[in-house]
């Protein structure tokens, strides 16, 4: 098993582009997860999903969409980039909400 | 105010210490997890607890829901234990989960 991954690794966007963060689970878990991890800061859970179909807002969803349609992936939109975007992103699966597990994370900065 | 606070933020021991981390919170959780995080960047779950104490290997971890409290030890610590330990919990209110800003350890040969 793959496990989480994530895709890019890096990038960096210019104020005002947009993008699509890749996340995808091979292990069947229904919960998956979007955190932002600023520097200092502890992580902060932007959107959740708990199935296909189904997602919620978590702390900090402002600037960001997400969709779920099946239960592999949970790809996160920006829509408009700011500067305050500029951060590490992580995606994690869990089953039932219970042991997390994280992909490698993207390192996004917005110029 | 956090809804999780840690302690120490930064901790250096000699390898074969005893090590402690802290870990504090406000809200109802029906679970707390401690995470580390690899000076790669990588985040690993190392623990899920709702009650007691867990043990595995070096690492253990325990809990005090009345005082809603929780540490993480590490015994005979070793040069590879270096990492950012993250406490997490899971509110009882919803799947929401809040992070502490973690515990950066160093182990000196």
């Amino acid at each position: 098993n793959a496990g989480v991954t994530q895709t890019p690794k890096f990038r960096i966007l210019k104020i005002g582009q947009s993008m699509t963060l890749q996340c995808t689970q091979d292990m069947n878990h229904n919960y998956m997860y979007w955190y932002r991890q600023d520097p200092g800061m502890g992580l902060k859970l932007i959107y959740y999903s708990v199935g296909a179909g189904i997602t919620d807002k978590g702390e900090v969803p402002n600037g960001y969409n997400v969709s779920r349609s099946t239960t592999e992936d949970f790809p996160l939109r920006l829509e408009l980039a700011a500067p305050s975007q500029t951060s590490v992103y992580f995606c994690a699966s869990s089953y039932e909400g219970i042991t997390q597990y994280f992909g490698p994370g993207t390192r996004l900065t917005v110029l | 105010k956090n809804e999780v606070e840690q302690s120490p933020q930064n901790l250096t021991a000699q390898e074969g210490e005893f090590i402690t981390i802290n870990c504090s919170y406000s809200v109802g959780i029906s679970a707390l997890h401690w995470l580390q995080q690899h000076p790669g960047g990588g985040i690993v779950s190392l623990f899920m607890l709702s009650s007691g104490k867990k043990k595995h290997g070096r690492l253990i971890a325990t809990i005090n829901i009345q005082e809603k409290h929780s540490s993480l030890h590490i015994t005979a610590s070793h040069p590879r234990d270096s990492a950012v330990y993250i406490c997490a919990v899971r509110s009882n209110t919803g799947n929401q989960f809040y992070f502490g800003t973690g515990t950066s350890l160093t182990v000196i040969p």
